[in-house]
């Protein structure tokens, strides 16, 4: 088990840009979580699958970003037309979806538009 | 939504020393969790504890699910445990599928 796995870890882009993160979850969880951690704040939740279907979505998470886990495995993370104010720590989490729902958060996604 | 604070804010140890940290929530829970942030950012898990005590080295924690509280103890604290403390918790109702996060504990433990 090698744990939740995200990549990039760093990523800079500049302002207008595209960018996309992918999260690998723990093999046996079908649950996947994505949060967004701002500088002094604790994470907030932007949206969580289970299997492939996305079944909840903050009101984070506007019209320019869109999750997909396609086949219920790996998830990615799609940020449209970037603005600084989503310069953030993006993160992933698993778990098992069961009576224990104990989430693993991968190392995360610094994101910095310039 | 649930609501999550967590007390103190910031807190500086001398390396030896104990400390409680607390977290209150506003309403029933499936899942609470206690997290310590490394430097580099990601999450580590201490504890999976929704209701009762458990003890992990020089760790331990307490829910109190009744009265909508949890403790994390850290005794003889170790340079290394410096960083944030979070609790999240997981809603039972209206609020459940996602953990909810207080504002961290900043710890900070010195020679």
């Amino acid at each position: 088990d090698t744990g939740v796995s995200q990549n990039p870890r760093h990523k800079i882009t500049k302002r207008g840009q595209n960018v996309t993160f992918r999260c690998d979850p723990i093999s046996e969880h079908n649950r996947l979580y994505w949060y967004r951690q701002t500088l002094g704040q604790g994470p907030e939740f932007l949206t969580y699958f289970q299997n492939e279907a996305q079944l909840e979505k903050s009101r984070l998470l506007s019209d320019r970003f869109s999750a997909e886990r396609p086949k219920g495995s790996f998830s990615t993370l799609e940020i449209q037309r970037t603005e600084q104010g989503d310069s953030a720590m993006y993160l992933c989490a698993s778990s098992m979806d069961s009576s224990n729902t104990e989430a693993f958060f991968g190392q995360g996604t610094r994101l910095t538009v310039v | 939504g649930i609501q999550v604070e967590q007390s103190p804010p910031d807190l500086i140890l001398q390396e030896g020393a104990n400390s409680t940290l607390r977290c209150n929530f506003s309403d029933s829970v499936n899942n609470l969790q206690w997290f310590h942030q490394n430097p580099w950012g990601q999450l580590i898990n201490l504890f999976y504890i929704p209701s009762g005590t458990k003890q992990n080295g020089r760790l331990s924690a307490t829910t109190v699910a009744t009265e909508r509280y949890s403790l994390l103890y850290i005794s003889s604290s170790q340079t290394t445990d410096s960083g944030v403390y979070f609790c999240a918790v997981e809603g039972l109702t209206g609020g459940g599928n996602k953990l909810t996060f207080g504002t961290g504990t900043q710890l900070k433990v010195e020679l």
